[in-house]
């Protein structure tokens, strides 16, 4: 069974800073990871899908990395700003499966 | 360019009533599946299909059923509502990864609370 960890659970940094998100999973096999942005109370928004070929994947401010071999996805995100303040889901893809860590929840502040 | 839709949007519910939850989607997508969603719990997966007429239990299935009579649509139903199932329900869809291997797609999410 498929577990993912993402630590840490909460973050809270000033603005400007550079930080990095983790996401670990037990389960090798996997076809992709997607990073998710939710918004208290509202649905998901999807940030970015790492295939399991690939090492990193970037969008904007945001870069995804990938270790398949050891488990691990980290989301960085640079220059961080208020607006980042969410919480960052990520999840893993497996032949049915998809399942998803707890979150870390982000708060930037000005 | 609907993507996923959930009806409905929000909903209160007396404990032992019924409901039915729907999750359509106009991606052609073969998987589908649904998560609840609790403080401090994350998204915890009810139930899955992997294609029409076809239904797995996820990790929280029990007080739960589920239907894909048709490919489009996942009905998620809740027999006799408890309070324990006050949650947000999130359906979710995907293509198969052997054929495409994409991104999941979510719909906006169903407030339930249970009284």
């Amino acid at each position: 069974k498929q577990e993912v960890t993402q630590i840490p659970a909460a973050l809270s940094v000033p603005e400007g800073e550079n930080l990095v998100l983790n996401c670990s999973f037990t389960d090798s096999a996997i076809y992709n990871l997607q990073w998710f942005r939710q918004d208290p109370g509202k649905g998901l928004t999807s940030l970015l899908l790492i295939q399991s070929s690939q090492r990193e994947q970037t969008s904007g401010r945001l870069n995804a990395s990938l270790d398949k071999s050891s488990g691990r996805s980290t989301l960085y995100i640079a220059a961080s700003q208020p607006g980042d303040s969410a919480t960052y889901l990520c999840a893993v893809k497996g032949y049915s499966t998809l399942t998803f860590g707890k979150g870390t929840m982000l708060l930037v502040s000005p | 360019n609907a993507g996923v839709t959930q009806t409905p949007k929000f909903r209160v519910l007396k404990t032992g009533q019924s409901m039915t939850l729907l999750c359509a989607q106009d991606m052609n997508h073969e998987y589908m599946y649904w998560y609840r969603q609790d403080p401090g719990m994350g998204l915890r997966l009810i139930h899955y299909s992997v294609g029409e007429g076809t239904t797995a239990k996820g990790e929280v299935p029990d007080g739960y059923n589920v239907s894909r009579l048709k490919k489009q649509n996942f009905l998620l139903g809740l027999e006799s509502a408890a309070p324990s199932q006050t949650s947000v329900y999130f359906c979710a869809s995907r293509p198969d990864p052997r054929v495409v291997n994409t991104e999941a797609f979510f719909g906006q999410g169903t407030r339930l609370t249970v009284v």
